[in-house]
């Protein structure tokens, strides 16, 4: 098992430009996460699915959008990025609610 | 909305001293979870924490969740350098909150050979 992947790993964008970030799960997980990690902040949710065809926002969602066409695959998408949104991207998933969040290894995006 | 914060933020040790982080919410918790994420890798899940006063132990790691379920410590005991990275705590809400998690800022730990 891969458990969770995402792709790509580093990305380097323009103001302006677009891009999405693809989030799969093998774990046959319900819950799946997009979270961004900036220094001394922590991880911040950005959207979550509870389930294929669902997604809600998250704390920080302005910005981004989200898909989960498949229960395995999350996208974040950035319609027009900006340089606030520089960051390393972690998306995760969860089989149950409680319940342990798998991460994946993180996409670090810079946005000149 | 609910916030969670965690001292200190950065933490340097001897080999074999100890070390201790807190988490505060300013909410009252259903569960809450500590993870670990090594320098350049991802958050890595240690252990979760649902009843009050609730103390677990993974070998020299000691988990404690409050008693009014707003705060949580982790202690490790004779650090060694494999205990390396940081440390974040992360809250859940009670009620519907599908498992929307609000992480601390973490706990950088450096480990001194």
């Amino acid at each position: 098992n891969a458990g969770v992947t995402q792709t790509p790993k580093f990305r380097v964008l323009k103001t302006g430009q677009s891009m999405t970030l693809l989030c799969a799960q093998d774990m046959n997980h319900e819950y799946m996460y997009w979270y961004r990690q900036d220094p001394g902040m922590g991880l911040r949710l950005i959207h979550y699915s509870v389930g294929e065809g669902t997604t809600a926002k998250g704390e920080v969602p302005d910005g981004y959008n989200v898909s989960r066409l498949k229960k395995q695959n999350f996208l974040l998408g950035l319609e027009s990025a900006a340089p606030s949104q520089t960051s390393v991207y972690f998306c995760a998933s969860s089989a149950r609610t409680p319940g342990t969040q798998y991460f994946g290894p993180g996409t670090r995006l810079l946005v000149l | 909305g609910q916030q969670v914060m965690q001292i200190p933020q950065y933490q340097h040790v001897q080999e074999g001293e100890d070390f201790t982080t807190y988490c505060n919410s300013s909410t009252t918790l259903s569960n809450i979870q500590w993870y670990k994420q090594r320098p350049g890798g991802h958050p890595v899940f240690l252990i979760q924490l649902v009843k009050s006063g609730e103390v677990k132990k993974q070998k020299r790691l000691t988990f404690q969740f409050g008693e009014a379920k707003k705060n949580s410590s982790l202690h490790i005991t004779a650090t060694q350098t494999t205990d390396v990275g940081t440390y974040f705590c992360a809250g859940l809400a009670g009620g519907t909150s599908y498992g929307k998690l609000t992480f601390g800022q973490g706990t950088i730990l450096t480990v001194h050979p």
